[in-house]
């Protein structure tokens, strides 16, 4: 069975500073990756996918994401946040066998200024 | 652009009421998802549909059940609701197997 960690439920961070949301997963299969961002009082939209290809993922918004399959990681980095970064981030993963999605508790980013 | 409406965001129900939820996409996606959202849990898979009357049970399907009659909408049904119950509702919608998009959330309150 396929399953998602986010390893921390908070990050705290000032504005400008870096930032990293750690995502582990696990499969027997091979996985696609997702990160959702979830703005308050909103639903889930989607920030950033691997699918295949570069293991480095980039949104538009500066984020990124690295494929790393020996460590069953993507985790998400941005070397630079704004007030506006503030949201709950969710990682996915789901499988070519399956197409549902497994997603992580979630990870609350708030950015201070 | 790509759109899922929801059709409440906020509900208020008694105990044991029956309770529908509506989703609508206008993608002409074949596939389409029920979520709920509680904290610390993310997202779990209550339903989904890849076809129109087609249904299979995702991670936590007791106590709700789903109707897909028309390819672009999906209602969640909670037959008789009780507190537990309480959550924010996601829908989402996808083409093929990969990504996913969400409709705004319906937070139901259930008394």
């Amino acid at each position: 069975a396929q399953s998602v960690t986010q390893l921390d439920s908070q990050v705290p961070v000032f504005e400008e500073a870096p930032v990293e949301l750690r995502c582990n997963y696990s499969s027997s299969v091979s996985v696609y990756l997702f990160w959702y961002v979830q703005y308050p009082n909103q639903g889930l939209q989607l920030l950033l996918k691997y699918l295949s290809g570069s293991t480095l993922v980039e949104s538009i918004n500066g984020f990124e994401a690295e494929f790393n399959k020996s460590q069953t990681s993507f985790h998400l980095r941005k070397p630079s946040v704004h007030i506006s970064d503030t949201a709950e981030y969710f990682c996915a993963v789901t499988s070519s066998n399956t197409g549902k999605l497994i997603f992580g508790q979630g990870t609350t980013l708030q950015v201070k200024p | 652009d790509v759109k899922v409406t929801q059709s409440s965001r906020y509900l208020v129900k008694r105990t044991g009421e029956k309770v529908f939820l509506e989703c609508v996409q206008d993608m002409d996606h074949e596939n389409m998802f029920w979520y709920r959202q509680d904290p610390g849990l993310g997202l779990r898979l209550i339903y989904f549909s890849y076809d129109v009357k087609m249904k299979e049970k995702g991670d936590i399907p007791e106590g709700y059940s789903v109707s897909r009659e028309k390819k672009e909408r999906f209602s969640l049904i909670l037959e008789s609701a009780s507190t537990n119950q309480t959550s924010m509702y996601l829908c989402a919608s996808s083409h093929a197997i990969v990504e996913q998009y969400f409709g705004p959330g319906t937070r139901l309150t259930v008394t």
